[in-house]
């Protein structure tokens, strides 16, 4: 079974911090991604990538960046942490039947 | 650019019983897929069923299948004989270029015993 881990099921940080969060994926999967899921407004697309070193900006990306040195890695990163960054934080990879598969999610609370 | 939509907020379901959920979504493109998604209370977000444009036949998988109207751009999943395991967040989504999902807001299902 394809596994995505995801470091952290909940997080509390401070306004102005840096927040990591990091997805891991077993399947060598090339394509991984960050969306953020928000009530009432689905699951909106921060960055992909499509192989090591590559990335691309999704449908929201002020205010994050992203880091992919490894296959297997895909690290969101938040430069300055503020409040309406607060919500749930999913990653997922894409296998050869273009099913995503979703790690468990990140509820990441800035106070 | 493409767009999903779902118009239910919130269903509701007995047990045992049928339910439909809607969603219809824009594109310009002719060959594309669909996919149903399902996040249980948990948060951990599966995959349900999937679509492929152009396939006319409609997708089923146990007692969940899909209307797919192509020209109406329609994509409803039915759920027959709801279980309460069925109670989840149910989105819609549309495979865009690179992989990227665009999803629909979602539909609360609740099932009644």
């Amino acid at each position: 079974d394809v596994k995505v881990t995801q470091s952290s099921r909940y997080l509390v940080k401070r306004t102005g911090e840096k927040v990591f969060l990091e997805c891991v994926q077993d399947m060598d999967h090339e394509n991984m991604f960050w969306y953020r899921q928000d009530p009432g407004l689905g699951l909106r697309l921060i960055y992909f990538s499509y192989d090591v070193k590559m990335k691309e900006k999704g449908d929201i990306p002020e205010g994050y960046s992203v880091s992919r040195e490894k296959k297997e890695r895909f690290s969101l990163i938040l430069e300055s942490a503020s409040t309406n960054q607060t919500s749930m934080y999913l990653c997922a990879s894409v296998g050869m039947s273009y099913e995503q598969y979703f790690g468990p999610g990140t509820r990441l609370t800035v106070t | 650019a493409q767009t999903v939509t779902q118009s239910q907020p919130e269903m509701s379901v007995q047990e045992a019983e049928t339910v439909t959920l809607s969603c219809t979504y824009d594109t310009s493109e002719s060959d594309y897929y669909l996919f149903w998604y399902k996040q249980p209370p948990s948060r951990q977000m599966i995959l349900v069923i999937r679509q492929e444009a152009y396939k006319q036949q409609n997708a089923t998988e146990n007692r969940f299948s899909v209307n797919f109207q192509k020209a109406a751009k329609s994509f409803s999943l039915k759920i027959s004989d709801s279980q309460l395991g069925d109670a989840a967040m149910y989105f819609c989504a549309y495979r865009s270029w690179y992989d990227k999902l665009i999803f629909g807001t979602g539909t609360r299902l609740q099932v009644f015993p």
